[in-house]
């Protein structure tokens, strides 16, 4: 069975500072990978994903992860933070496209600092 | 275009009563599921739905019923709430041709609260 760790319930930065948030799965099958975001009081977003192809995935907000199939990770990294970055973020796995189920981590909250 | 609706937004229930919360979605989506949010466990998924008459269970279903008579709808029935069903529900829905490659669309959620 599938399963996602994200490392670190809470990450604080300053605002301009590198946004590094870990996530690490393990999965039987080459898996799909998401990253999601929430922002207070709303339902999750898709911000980017991995299914096949290039490791190197860019989202939106300028948000970008790498696939690393050797370290069985999915950081998700932005070069600069904004305020308007600080939300909820979940790393989510599924085992291919012939599985319906979607495995969420616990989630990381971001906060940035002026 | 309202995506995926979710009604009620809050509710607060005694324990042992019944309720059913309302998702709709207008996109012709045939999969359909409910989460639950809980503070540091995630989203976990309760049940889903691949197209109407078809549902099936998630990794938290007990205590929690569905049915999906029509595509658009998935009300998520609890039968006698219990303090431990306290939670954030949403639901979401996608293409189910796609599996999980397809961008999954979540509602805005709705607090629950049993006392």
């Amino acid at each position: 069975a599938q399963s996602v760790t994200q490392l670190g319930s809470h990450v604080s930065v300053s605002e301009g500072a590198l946004v590094l948030l870990r996530c690490n799965y393990s999965s039987s099958v080459p898996p799909y990978l998401f990253w999601y975001v929430q922002y207070p009081n709303q339902g999750l977003q898709l911000l980017l994903k991995y299914t096949t192809g290039a490791t190197l995935v860019k989202g939106i907000n300028g948000f970008e992860a790498e696939f690393k199939k050797s370290e069985t990770s999915f950081h998700l990294t932005k070069p600069s933070a904004h305020m308007s970055d600080a939300a909820e973020y979940f790393c989510a796995v599924s085992e291919g496209e012939d599985t319906d189920k979607l495995i969420f981590g616990t989630g990381t909250r971001l906060q940035v600092f002026p | 275009n309202a995506g995926v609706t979710q009604t009620p937004k809050f509710q607060v229930l005694k324990t042992g009563q019944s309720m059913t919360l309302q998702c709709a979605q207008d996109m012709n989506h045939e999969y359909m599921s409910w989460y639950r949010q809980d503070p540091g466990m995630g989203l976990r998924l309760i049940h889903y739905s691949v197209g109407a008459g078809i549902t099936d269970q998630g990794e938290v279903p007990n205590g929690y019923n569905v049915s999906r008579s029509t595509t658009e709808d998935f009300p998520l029935r609890l039968l006698s709430a219990a303090p431990s069903q306290t939670s954030v529900y949403f639901c979401a829905s996608r293409n189910h041709r796609g599996g999980t490659a397809d961008t999954i669309y979540f509602g805005e959620g709705s607090w629950l609260t049993v006392v």
